[in-house]
């Protein structure tokens, strides 16, 4: 089955010791975006790529960055966690088109000692 | 800048009752809505997609509405059941943005 899938499920980690996610896709969608869903609260966009073309939102804070070294791949890395960075991190795909339909992976709980 | 509302903040409910979430938004210029199920500690499964033009979506026992000029949409669960009980979140994406923007969700309890 065409898939988004997020490896770890579970992340832990130190203060400051950097960390990085994976997500990976077999539907062949063109965006993948990066969420971050902290405890009771809603997901918020951290960062998306259209193709190669890296967007992100005003608000992310710096530690965040992205890779995408192909279409099925994109990479989360934190470079220097802090405990408020504690959270599912929800990677999700779409494709350009007229529906535009965001399909999401089970994500990774990230914990940060 | 877009907000998006859901209450209530959690619903509990017999099994078999009729039930209506409810999502409002703030600004109507929106590209469509979208319904998603969240299970604890997992990830989103996207239940219904409603494209701006549209007024509905139906899937199995779940409906959903959406009135664009007063900004809001409903899902209707007929005869729930305890395999019902989830975090349903609502989240319209804007337009000339691929980004959602999601509400903070009904967390709903389905009592055998």
């Amino acid at each position: 089955d065409a898939m988004v899938i997020q490896n770890p499920r579970y992340q832990v980690t130190q203060f400051g010791k950097p960390v990085t996610l994976s997500c990976s896709q077999t539907l062949n969608h063109n965006v993948m975006y990066w969420y971050q869903q902290k405890s009771s609260q809603a997901p918020k966009l951290l960062f998306h790529y259209y193709d190669k073309d890296f967007n992100n939102e005003a608000d992310t804070p710096d530690n965040f960055q992205s890779r995408r070294p192909n279409t099925s791949f994109c990479f989360l890395d934190i470079r220097s966690p802090g405990l408020g960075d504690a959270a599912m991190y929800l990677c999700a795909t779409s494709r350009v088109d007229q529906v535009n339909e965001q399909f999401f992976g089970p994500g990774t709980r990230l914990t940060v000692l | 800048k877009q907000e998006v509302t859901q209450i209530p903040a959690a619903l509990s409910v017999p099994e078999g009752e009729n039930l209506v979430l409810n999502c409002s938004f703030t600004d109507s210029a929106i590209y469509n809505l979208q319904w998603f199920r969240q299970d604890p500690g997992k990830g989103l499964t996207s239940l219904l997609l409603i494209q701006s033009s549209q007024r509905e979506q139906t899937s199995g026992r779940l409906n959903a509405s959406l009135d664009k000029s007063s900004g809001r949409s409903t899902l209707y669960i007929a005869a729930s059941q305890p395999g019902d009980s989830a975090t349903y979140l609502c989240a319209v994406r804007p337009r000339n943005t691929g980004k959602l923007i999601f509400g903070q969700g009904t967390t709903l309890q389905v009592k055998p």
